[in-house]
């Protein structure tokens, strides 16, 4: 059963627009929520996180939202730019007993000039 | 050097082969992990080693065996693989106890075709 979902496989945006990739969890004790981004070829690296305690995260163009209640965040990202095309893999963990990370299935981003 | 290193970066093996897959990192971490990425499948966390001891096992069948001699260096060893575990496998590291932003630093990953 996926503790954390990310239902669109893939998303398509123009350039110059706003991405917003969607993610869900299932498990109520995570409360730890983080961001990894994946080129072909290439390991995923860290982009952005989110503790609990709030409920936005912003860093330059990322910026990420925490609803607790809806057990939802979301990665927005204006403007979006070509380099941004990748894979975006959303994680939680319990922050708490060091827990491991538990992944999402991930978001094809392809931005379009 | 990059902070995690993974070789080989491709392989292919026979349903009887023995190969292994060799993970460095370089970033003073002390705990290193398996995953496993397959098409349309989450990132699925195999094995934690953390302090040079295994700590996490996630119902990984016997035919993948890791091995972590030191904190710099984990090894998955494989043995009679089935196709189904064509895969990319990714090593990462990180801080144990988990960093409070509990980030991974992953390596670029080694594709793994079971004929």
């Amino acid at each position: 059963d996926q503790q954390v979902k990310q239902n669109s496989p893939s998303l398509s945006v123009q350039e110059g627009r706003i991405s917003i990739l969607n993610c869900d969890y299932t498990n109520s004790m995570f409360d730890y929520f983080l961001w990894y981004k994946k080129y072909p070829a290439e390991g995923p690296t860290f982009l952005i996180s989110i503790s609990s305690i709030k409920d936005k995260n912003e860093d330059g163009r990322f910026t990420v939202f925490l609803n607790k209640s809806a057990k939802h965040l979301s990665l927005h990202i204006v403007p979006s730019q070509p380099g941004d095309s990748a894979v975006y893999f959303c994680a939680a963990r319990r922050n708490s007993g060091n827990t491991p990370l538990v992944f999402g299935k991930g978001t094809r981003l392809s931005v379009i000039a | 050097e990059t902070g995690v290193t993974q070789t080989p970066r491709h392989l292919v093996m026979g349903m009887t082969n023995k190969k292994s897959l060799k993970c460095e990192q370089h970033l003073g971490h002390n705990a290193m992990y398996w995953y496993k990425q397959s098409a349309k499948k989450p990132l699925e966390l195999m094995f934690v080693y953390s302090l040079e001891e295994r700590v996490e096992n996630n119902s990984v069948p016997s035919r993948f065996s890791p091995e972590c001699p030191n904190s710099s260096h984990l090894f998955l060893h494989l043995h009679t693989l089935q196709p189904e575990d064509s895969a990319l496998y990714l090593c990462a590291s990180s801080q144990y106890p988990g960093l409070d932003t509990g980030e991974l630093f992953f390596g670029e990953g080694s594709r793994l075709t079971v004929l």
